[in-house]
């Protein structure tokens, strides 16, 4: 069952703006972790946040978390032409001896040159 | 640099062949994963491994079968494949650590049942 679910859809911005994409999730985690796909590639990881953290950032990337509202967002600040990928959340809801990742559907960005 | 590797990258099958899609990693991880991509889907855990001869269903592991033989290999086994089977394919791996894995992915694998 997916777990988290982004917002927008898909984003439209010119190069230079900013780029706010958000997810929301059912039940409690131990962490949200963001990663971003190229098209037609493999997924790689962005960033993670753990469920005791409010904010954390990594160069132009920019993530928060509100548990109490269980949702969280993703900023990309001065958004480069590059950036132009899928991005997907992902709930980490660790119970047992192992752990596993529940994807979104994903987030398309498009940066237009 | 962690490497996961699928072996195939693009594969045409017909209706009821039986598929192997093979995986590889690099990195000793104890966890390893096959999910599969489709539009509008997102990902969809089909199994997952954490152990060597050990496998638990994922959401969606109907069709299909694991086999982990090696630490370092995991195989995503289509027995008759369907052409609602076409899809993207991706493998997974990420160490054992209770919380807070970062899990690393194949290229992908793209099958096409016709």
């Amino acid at each position: 069952s997916q777990q988290g679910e982004e917002d927008p859809q898909a984003l439209s911005i010119q190069e230079g703006e900013n780029a706010t994409m958000n997810c929301s999730y059912k039940t409690s985690i131990n962490n949200l972790q963001w990663y971003r796909q190229n098209s037609g590639r493999g997924l790689v990881h962005l960033i993670l946040i753990r469920s005791n953290e409010r904010e954390k950032h990594s160069g132009r990337l920019r993530v928060t978390l509100d548990t109490s509202k269980k949702s969280s967002s993703l900023l990309i600040t001065a958004s480069r032409a590059a950036d132009t990928a899928s991005y997907f959340c992902a709930t980490d809801s660790y119970t047992g001896a192992n752990s596993k990742l529940t994807f979104g559907k994903g987030i398309t960005l498009s940066v237009r040159p | 640099d962690v490497k996961v590797t699928q072996s195939s990258r693009y594969l045409v099958k017909r209706t009821g062949e039986k598929v192997f899609l093979e995986c590889v990693q690099d990195m000793d991880h104890e966890n390893m994963f096959w999910y599969r991509q489709d539009p509008g889907l997102g990902l969809r855990l089909i199994y997952f491994s954490y152990d060597v001869k050990m496998k638990e269903k994922g959401d969606i592991p109907e069709g299909y079968s694991v086999s982990r033989e090696k630490k370092e290999r995991f195989s995503l086994i289509l027995e008759s494949a369907s052409t609602n089977q076409t899809s993207m394919y991706l493998c997974a791996s990420s160490p054992w650590i209770n919380s807070g894995n970062t899990i690393y992915f194949g290229e992908g694998s793209w099958l096409t049942v016709v």
